[in-house]
């Protein structure tokens, strides 16, 4: 069965400080692969997403995230936060078939000291 | 931009009542998703439907039923309120096939008292 893991609950960074948040997916074959972000009150909002081709992808906001097969992971990195990033992350994966329903992690939340 | 509206920001109901969650997109999707998030278990599949009047249960649809009557609209219904569905509702559309992402509505927080 497809699953989806974020072992981080809650991450503290300072502000202008690197941050890698992990997410490490199970699925029997190439993933479709998610990023979202939620900020307090909001709905999520799509950051970035990987189907297939260049491992390393780009999404808003200056995220980016690498698909590594050999360790089923997809983390998204950003090189410098800053303090409007903080707000809940998900990873998810996408399940085949036309109605594209998405297996979600359980977040993580980042919080961004000044 | 696609725009998902859901009716309601907060809502706050009685235990046993009928509740109505509307959602409402305008980007012709057709594909829509209602699910519940709740803190530590991320979100949580509640229905979907890939066509007007067509449905399927997600993980968690015991105590919920939906309806859709019209392409744009995607209504989530508790047909008896009870406490433990108190929790942040989130709406959700994507286009038919492979690679689509979802769009979110804000949520509505719904509180079962």
């Amino acid at each position: 069965a497809q699953s989806v893991t974020q072992p981080d609950i809650h991450i503290t960074v300072s502000e202008g400080a690197s941050l890698e948040l992990r997410c490490n997916y199970s699925y029997g074959a190439t993933p479709y692969l998610f990023w979202y972000v939620q900020s307090p009150g909001q709905g999520l909002q799509l950051l970035l997403k990987y189907f297939s081709g260049d491992t390393l992808v780009q999404g808003i906001k200056g995220f980016e995230a690498e698909f590594k097969r050999s360790q089923s992971s997809f983390n998204l990195r950003k090189p410098s936060v800053h303090w409007s990033d903080a707000a809940e992350y998900f990873c998810a994966v996408g399940a085949r078939g036309a109605t594209n329903k998405l297996i979600f992690g359980t977040g993580t939340l980042l919080a961004v000291q000044p | 931009d696609v725009k998902v509206t859901q009716s309601s920001r907060y809502l706050v109901k009685r235990t046993g009542e009928k509740v109505f969650l509307e959602c409402v997109q305008d980007m012709d999707h057709e594909n829509m998703f209602w699910y519940r998030q709740d803190p530590g278990l991320g979100l949580r599949l509640i229905y979907f439907s890939y066509d007007v009047k067509m449905k399927e249960k997600g993980d968690i649809p015991e105590g919920y039923s939906v309806s859709r009557e019209k392409k744009e609209r995607f209504s989530l219904i508790l047909e008896s309120a009870s406490t433990n569905q108190t929790s942040m509702y989130l709406c959700a559309s994507s286009p038919t096939g492979f690679n689509q992402p979802q769009h979110f509505g804000d949520g509505t927080r719904l509180s079962i008292l």
